[in-house]
């Protein structure tokens, strides 16, 4: 079964440093998310894109972030300068559609960021 | 502001007794709503989806209802087996252009054998 697939599993980084996180979302689906999960906490919303733009973003979602999609295959997301608050478990996300039968998102297992 | 929300954080239950997990959601806008099933150390794994022009959908071993009059959505699963335990979420999309999903604080589902 098609799967989104996320690297790496865990990354540690020191504050103020720069992390790229890594997704390959399914192929033949054309929206892409960002999501993330503080510990013990709710699954938020990040960010979502399509057709090379981002569609909407959340209020976490400040000039620190930024993603790309840099080749057919790969989405990322990038924190410039990383801080403490910013240690979560990230989730990437793909749909094939927006609404109908093929909006369903399918998530990755997760960057597991932690900010020393 | 609009949230979805779990009134049961913790939910135990025999091995092949059925288990209901329950979520309000305060939107009264959404109009597709999903459960999500996420195991330790894994992504949120898509269980089943209901639209707002229903009010059950079933798929195999789970039921989702959904009472729009209340705002409240559950999920059925029957004859819960020892895999079945992990953290269950609902969430709900307010619909329009981005697919953005609003998730609830989840409900841990423990099945003993």
């Amino acid at each position: 079964e098609p799967e989104v697939t996320q690297t790496p599993s865990h990354q540690v980084t020191q504050m103020g440093q720069e992390v790229i996180l890594r997704c390959v979302p399914i192929s033949n689906h054309l929206y892409f998310y960002w999501y993330r999960q503080i510990l013990g906490q709710k699954v938020e919303f990040l960010v979502s894109f399509y057709n090379n733009e981002i569609s909407e973003k959340s209020e976490i979602f400040d000039d620190q972030f930024s993603v790309e999609r840099p080749d057919g295959s790969n989405f990322t997301l990038k924190i410039r300068s990383t801080k403490l608050e910013d240690s979560a478990m990230y989730f990437c996300a793909s749909s094939e559609a927006l609404g109908g039968a093929n909006e369903k998102l399918f998530f990755g297992s997760g960057t597991q960021l932690s900010v020393l | 502001g609009e949230s979805v929300g779990l009134h049961l954080p913790t939910l135990s239950v025999q091995e092949g007794d059925n288990s209901i997990i329950n979520c309000a959601y305060s939107n009264s806008a959404s109009d597709y709503f999903i459960w999500y099933k996420q195991e330790s150390g894994k992504g949120p794994q898509f269980i089943i989806d209901i639209r707002s022009n229903m009010d059950k959908r079933q798929g195999q071993r789970v039921t989702v209802l959904l009472n729009k009059t209340v705002k409240h959505l559950s999920l059925q699963i029957a004859a819960t087996q020892p895999g079945d335990s992990a953290v269950y979420f609902c969430a709900e999309n307010y619909g329009g252009a981005t697919n953005k999903l609003i998730f609830g604080t989840g409900t841990l589902l423990a099945v003993q054998p």
